[in-house]
């Protein structure tokens, strides 16, 4: 069965302090793997795409990394202004998965 | 007007009533979306145009109907919904293949989202 499960469900973190993020999924036939920030009350905001086992992207503070069963999140030296919710989402063919999303909360 | 637009941004609507929610896109895409996002649930994808052809979604009650006159412009028409139907429903457009090409499904750009309720 196709799913994505990411983990953890929430994370507080102090100004500085480096954590990671993970998604872990199953879909037959991957054709790319996405991460989206959320802020209260707005909709989900286009981060980066993974397309391949070993592939890298950042923006500024963040980095994803991709393998064939999981993709990994890193936030190095967050801010306050970080704290959102994170989604990561699979598609496939004829399917588009999101996960839960990992809380995350930055205090200064 | 940038982006995707959504009107109106908060509905609240009796059981019996009939409503339509609104999205625009102002970013040149081929495909648009709708999603349903309950508390403590992951975004549940409910209806796709690519192209202007219809992706059905089996699991999506009739009481919903989407109706997508044009690649910029995207309705989602209510009736007789039920208190369980409360939630931020949410547009979203992106660029990508037809269906018959697997869909678009690649990364989307969201509105920011109708919260309905409803009594």
């Amino acid at each position: 069965e196709d799913q994505v499960t990411q983990s953890p469900e929430a994370l507080r973190l102090q100004e500085g302090e480096s954590s990671s993020l993970n998604c872990s999924y199953t879909v037959s036939g991957l054709r790319g793997l996405f991460w989206y920030r959320q802020d209260p009350g707005k909709g989900p905001e286009f981060l980066f795409t993974l397309y391949s086992a070993g592939e890298e992207k950042e923006k500024e503070r963040l980095k994803a990394t991709l393998t064939k069963k999981e993709s990994f999140l890193h936030i190095t030296a967050p801010k306050p202004e970080d704290s959102a919710t994170y989604l990561c989402a699979v598609s496939g063919t004829y399917k588009y998965i999101f996960g839960t999303g990992t809380r995350l909360k930055v205090l200064a | 007007e940038t982006g995707v637009t959504q009107t109106p941004r908060h509905l609240v609507m009796g059981m019996t009533n009939k409503k339509s929610l609104k999205c625009e896109q102002h970013l040149g895409h081929n495909a648009m979306y709708w999603y349903k996002q309950s508390a403590k649930k992951p975004l549940e994808l409910m209806f796709v145009y690519s192209l202007e052809e219809r992706v059905e979604n089996n699991s999506v009650p009739s009481r919903f109907s989407p109706e997508c006159p044009n690649s910029s412009h995207l309705f989602l028409h209510l009736h007789t919904l039920q208190p369980e139907d409360s939630a931020l429903y949410l547009c979203a457009s992106s660029q990508g293949a037809g269906i018959a090409g697997g869909g678009p499904y690649n990364e989307q750009f969201f509105g920011p989202g109708t919260r309905l309720t409803v009594l």
